[in-house]
């Protein structure tokens, strides 16, 4: 299984938007509906931000958005809080033999 | 709401077998896939497989060979074993429910266990 692409760092000042981006192949993040997104603050478990995309589960603000272009799929927050600064994965499915393959993940920091 | 936790040792020998157990409650493991994911310390998750209610199993290949997660829904529980361990199984351990219907979609987590392979 090959990891998805994710940029290590991304930054913003308060109230500003920045976009994460998660790069796969036409196998996984540009053949299939299924990617996720996932925020991490230190020593915490991770928390669902958006599925199937573009999908927000219930409690999650509507701040975070999800959207795919091709082969790379885009996780957006917009007017940046400071409690939005955690780490972010992605994950796609890629086929039952490539069920689940995680980006690297990228550390968002609040400026 | 579900809660998942997991249990099992905190350190375990190179070349032995790792086993944790995921119990969950709150709601029945029954009717939904159930997955365990890993995080070495300072680094990035990773899926290493799931296990529906009726025993379906799916692994990560690059694990496949080592690892077993099975189902005890009497007990509401499910488990897994990662065999012949190295120093590069050090990590936190998460038990995650699946959303059914959208591929790798964990909806509830477990707060993780630290797993040390260490002699």
């Amino acid at each position: 299984q090959s990891a998805l692409t994710q940029p290590p760092s991304a930054s913003g000042s308060p109230g500003q938007s920045v976009t994460i981006s998660c790069t796969g192949i036409s196998s996984d993040v540009g053949d299939y509906n299924y990617v996720s997104w996932y925020q991490q603050h230190p020593g915490k478990a991770p928390k669902l931000m958006i599925y199937e995309v573009s999908k927000r589960p219930s409690g999650v603000p509507d701040r975070f958005s999800g959207s795919r272009s091709g082969n790379t799929a885009s996780l957006t927050v917009a007017g940046l809080l400071a409690e939005d600064e955690a780490d972010y994965y992605c994950i796609s499915f890629g086929g039952m033999n490539n069920w689940g393959v995680f980006g690297g993940g990228t550390k968002l920091t609040v400026l | 709401q579900v809660q998942l936790q997991e249990s099992g040792p905190g350190l375990v020998k190179p070349s032995e077998t790792l086993s944790l157990i995921c119990s969950v409650s709150s709601g029945s493991i029954t009717n939904y896939y159930w997955s365990w994911i890993r995080q070495p310390p300072g680094k990035g998750l990773e899926w290493i497989g799931y296990i529906h209610y009726t025993g379906t199993t799916n692994y990560n290949p690059s694990l496949r060979s080592r690892v077993t997660i099975s189902v005890d829904t009497s007990k509401n529980q499910f488990s897994l074993k990662v065999s012949s361990v190295t120093a590069a199984d050090t990590a936190v351990y998460y038990c995650a429910r699946i959303l059914e219907g959208y591929g790798p979609t964990f909806d509830y987590w477990g707060q993780g266990t630290l797993v040390t392979v260490s002699s």
